[in-house]
């Protein structure tokens, strides 16, 4: 069974920069498997897609959020965090076949 | 594009259910689509795919052979049938449109609102 992994939890000062990765267990990850990045900042109610096809973001995104392929991962980075960028960050891989895989989730502390 | 989930409610352990999403602001055959969950206080867990004539399913291992997915593309309607519910199958679920017909990666068009289902006696 295939597992996607990402940092349970990461911290970052204002204004500075981190990256949120997004592994699979299987293989690495590349752009067939159309990485993307949803933000939930409040419970019961639905992620919203924030970076799609590993680096488009969605519209009204600020671009200081930028997406990649990092080594072997997807990765999420944030250049110049700020307060209100504060949530969990779920990463979502297409494995092929119809197969979709959500990883595990990132809280981000800023 | 809309997408509005119902059919959820409190159900009994070993119940069956079955939940909706109406679809609008596309050609409905157009596209795969997909059921994602979430359950309280967890991630979202991805949980099958169809394509847009419904003819190729897809499923996670945690439902497969339990919830079966369709759609009623007259109607615009997507929908989940589950069975066996136990509570770890109690969260709230969501309908997701696919890139194309045949493919069901997630755009990056909003989800609707869920629809909460509830497994407990």
């Amino acid at each position: 069974q295939t597992v996607v992994t990402q940092e349970p939890s990461l911290s970052v000062s204002p204004g500075a920069t981190v990256t949120l990765t997004c592994a699979l267990s299987s293989a690495s990850v590349s752009s067939n498997n159309f990485p993307t990045w949803f933000r939930q900042q409040t419970p019961g109610q639905a992620p919203l897609t924030i970076m799609y096809n590993t680096g488009t973001p969605s519209s009204g995104v600020p671009d200081r959020f930028s997406g990649s392929i990092i080594g072997n991962k997807a990765a999420l980075t944030i250049t110049g965090a700020q307060v209100e960028d504060e949530s969990d960050y779920y990463c979502l891989l297409y494995l092929g076949r119809g197969i979709s895989v959500f990883g595990g989730g990132t809280k981000l502390t800023v | 594009v809309q997408l509005s989930e119902s059919g959820g409610t409190l159900v009994q352990p070993g119940e069956s259910l079955r939940v909706s999403c109406m679809a609008s602001g596309f050609i409905f055959k157009d596209f795969a689509l997909n059921w994602v969950r979430q359950a309280p206080g967890k991630g979202p867990e991805w949980l099958s795919s169809i394509s847009g004539n419904g003819g190729n399913t897809y499923y996670a291992d945690s439902v497969k052979g339990r919830f079966t997915i369709s759609r009623d593309n007259s109607k615009n309607i997507l929908y989940l049938q589950m069975s066996g519910l136990t509570a770890a199958d109690t969260a709230i679920y969501y309908c997701a449109k696919g890139t194309r017909q045949t493919s069901p990666v997630l755009t990056n068009d909003p989800w609707g609102q869920g629809t909460l289902v509830t497994v407990s006696s």
